[in-house]
């Protein structure tokens, strides 16, 4: 079965330090994965996917994520945090050969403090 | 590009009503879905549409129900509220079907059921 696992219900980190939060997957055939951010009473907003290529992807607010095929992970990262990257993260994932259904982790809250 | 619209933004019904929600897409996006957040249960998948078709559906009761027109824009009905139905729900959409596609989220609807 196809799954995606976030293990950190919370991350905190210092502002102007670098973030990490966690994504791993299970799918069978490649995987096609998704990153979203929602903030307070908002929709969720697109920040990157992988497709295929450069295992290093980069997307929106200088955010970054890096495909890692044998650990099955998909890591967002940025080198400096700003408080404004406080919001609920989620990872998604695809399968390329299942009906295209999005497979969604539970969100991580990202707390960055001054 | 407008960005994906959702009517209303707000809603208060009293359990046994119905309800309706719309989603209009991002203009020559052809497919529509529908997840309902909580904070309990995360972000949980309804149904998606394409070409006025239903491609997938998640794990509700049958009391919710969508549609998609002709011109993309789609509705979802609850029927018979619960107390449980009250949530966020979420329409994103994309261009076509597909593993690579990207999702596009509305605001929501938030939905309180008394």
């Amino acid at each position: 079965a196809q799954s995606v696992a976030q293990p950190e219900d919370q991350v905190n980190v210092a502002e102007g330090n670098p973030l990490t939060v966690k994504c791993t997957y299970s799918v069978s055939g490649n995987p096609y994965l998704f990153w979203y951010v929602q903030y307070p009473n908002r929709g969720l907003q697109f920040l990157l996917k992988y497709i295929t290529g450069d295992n290093l992807v980069k997307g929106s607010y200088g955010f970054e994520a890096e495909f890692n095929k044998s650990q099955t992970s998909f890591h967002l990262k940025k080198p400096s945090a700003l408080v404004s990257d406080s919001a609920l993260y989620f990872c998604a994932v695809r399968s390329g050969d299942s009906n295209y259904q999005l497979i969604w982790g539970a969100g991580t809250k990202l707390i960055i403090k001054p | 590009k407008a960005g994906v619209t959702q009517t209303p933004r707000y809603l208060i019904k009293t359990r046994g009503q119905q309800v309706t929600l719309s989603c209009s897409p991002i203009s020559g996006h052809r497919s529509v879905s529908w997840y309902q957040q909580t904070p309990g249960q995360g972000l949980q998948f309804l149904f998606e549409y394409f070409s006025e078709t239903q491609r997938n559906k998640g794990n509700f009761p049958g009391r919710f129900s969508g549609r998609q027109f002709s011109n993309s824009r789609s509705e979802m009905n609850v029927s018979t509220l619960e107390l449980g139905d009250s949530a966020l729900y979420l329409c994103a959409s994309s261009l076509a079907l597909g593993p690579q596609e990207t999702q596009y989220f509305g605001p929501g609807t938030r939905l309180l059921v008394l």
